[in-house]
This record gives structure tokens, sequence and C-alpha cells, in this order.
């Protein structure tokens, strides 16, 4: 089946550690994306790439880093640089034509803790 | 992008139809309206979306206003599994990026 797989599903960190998420997706998509959802809130974005080798900064990059080597492939590493890390982490992909018209498919998150 | 707002939770019975509504006054021509939902502990599942036509597939039906200030999607028989939070998102047309998701509907359904 197509979709956007995360891993792992749930993740804990020590203080001053950095970790990474991953974010792969099967549905051929050219753009891919990386929210955070704290409790209660709405969604806001870290980064997204239109394309491979090419990324650009959302609403609340720092602290956060990307990179995308391949097209099915998105991982998001969390520095230590970034204080308040615990939250729900989502990633998404869509088709990639100029967006508006397209919808964003979610993959099923990754929950940080801080230990 | 056109901010929207949505009742903050509603019930439903199972079986029937769910009505949630959704004001985007400030709606510019090029702006899509876009339904998402969440189940708890889950990503965010993608619905259905539209600019000024009624669209319709197999999860519901969006109806949008002919002035385009309001919309409602439609769930045409509400099962257990619809319980979640249903977002109303405006979109341009020829933007990159991020998803502006509120605060949503809470939709409970009951048997």
């Amino acid at each position: 089946d197509g979709g956007i797989t995360q891993s792992p599903k749930y993740l804990f960190r020590k203080e001053g550690q950095n970790v990474t998420l991953s974010c792969e997706q099967n549905l051929n998509h050219d753009a891919m994306y990386w929210y955070r959802q704290d409790p209660g809130q709405g969604l806001r974005l870290i980064y997204y790439s239109q394309i491979v080798n090419d990324f650009q900064k959302g609403d609340i990059a720092e602290g956060y880093s990307v990179s995308r080597e391949k097209k099915e492939s998105f991982p998001l590493t969390v520095t230590s640089a970034q204080k308040n890390p615990t939250a729900f982490y989502l990633c998404a992909s869509s088709i990639g034509e100029v967006a508006g018209n397209q919808p964003q498919h979610f993959g099923d998150g990754t929950r940080l803790s801080i230990l | 992008d056109a901010k929207t707002t949505q009742p903050t939770s509603m019930d439903c019975a199972e079986g029937r139809a769910a009505n949630l509504p959704c004001n985007h006054s400030t709606i510019s021509g090029n702006e899509y309206v876009y339904w998402y939902r969440q189940i708890h502990s889950q990503g965010p599942q993608y619905i259905i979306h539209g600019l000024k036509n009624n669209e319709t597939n197999e999860m519901a039906s969006l109806i949008i206003t002919e002035d385009r200030k309001s919309s409602t999607l439609i769930l045409p028989h509400a099962t257990l599994r619809d319980t979640a939070v249903y977002y109303c998102i405006v979109r341009v047309s020829d933007s990159w990026g991020k998803l502006q998701f509120g605060a949503g509907t809470q939709v409970v359904v009951t048997p």
C-alpha cells in the first residue's frame, strides 16, 4: 500500500542528545514537510522540501535540521539546541506541483519525549 | 491565508448525517477550502477540498455557498470511527508550505 511511514512511533531523548526522526514515502511525491504539534494546539511547520536536494525553513526551524538526498526520504534531526523538543512530530507529502490545489498526506507521527 | 471559524464541538448519532459548518468570510478567489480530521494520537487525514463547486468523494461531501464565505462538510452516515477533530482550512492556490490548522471541531459520534 502507498503511504507515509514514520519511525519510531515513540522516542525518548536525554538532555543534550541529537535524535533523528525517520520519514519515508512511496507515493512518488516531490514535496515533503515536517510539522510539530503540541498538546491542544494546531500544527506548526518546521521545514519543507519541494524537490530532492532542496529544502526551506518553516515557521519554527530553529533547533532542527533536515536533509533530502532521496525523493522518498526526508529525515528530521532534533538537535540539542532545541530547548523544548517534547512534542508530536508529523511528516507529510504532496504531489509537488504548485501546492495550493494538492492535498498533503500525513504519516502517523513520532512522539518525542525528554528523559 | 484566510482564517476559518468552526464550532468547538458537536455530537452526532451513529447512522445519521453529520453536518460540520465552517465560516471563512474573508476567503479570496484563489483560495481552496480543505477539510482534514485527526483521530487521537494519529496524523491528520485528508478528507476533501474544493474551490467553488460542491465536491463529493467516498468519505464525504463538501458544500460551498455561492458567495464562498462558508462551507459545510457532510459525513452521510456517521460511524463511531468518525469521532475525531475536524479541521477546515483555506489555502491559496499558488502557495507552498504550511497548512494552517486552527482549533477545529471535536465531533463525537454516539451509539
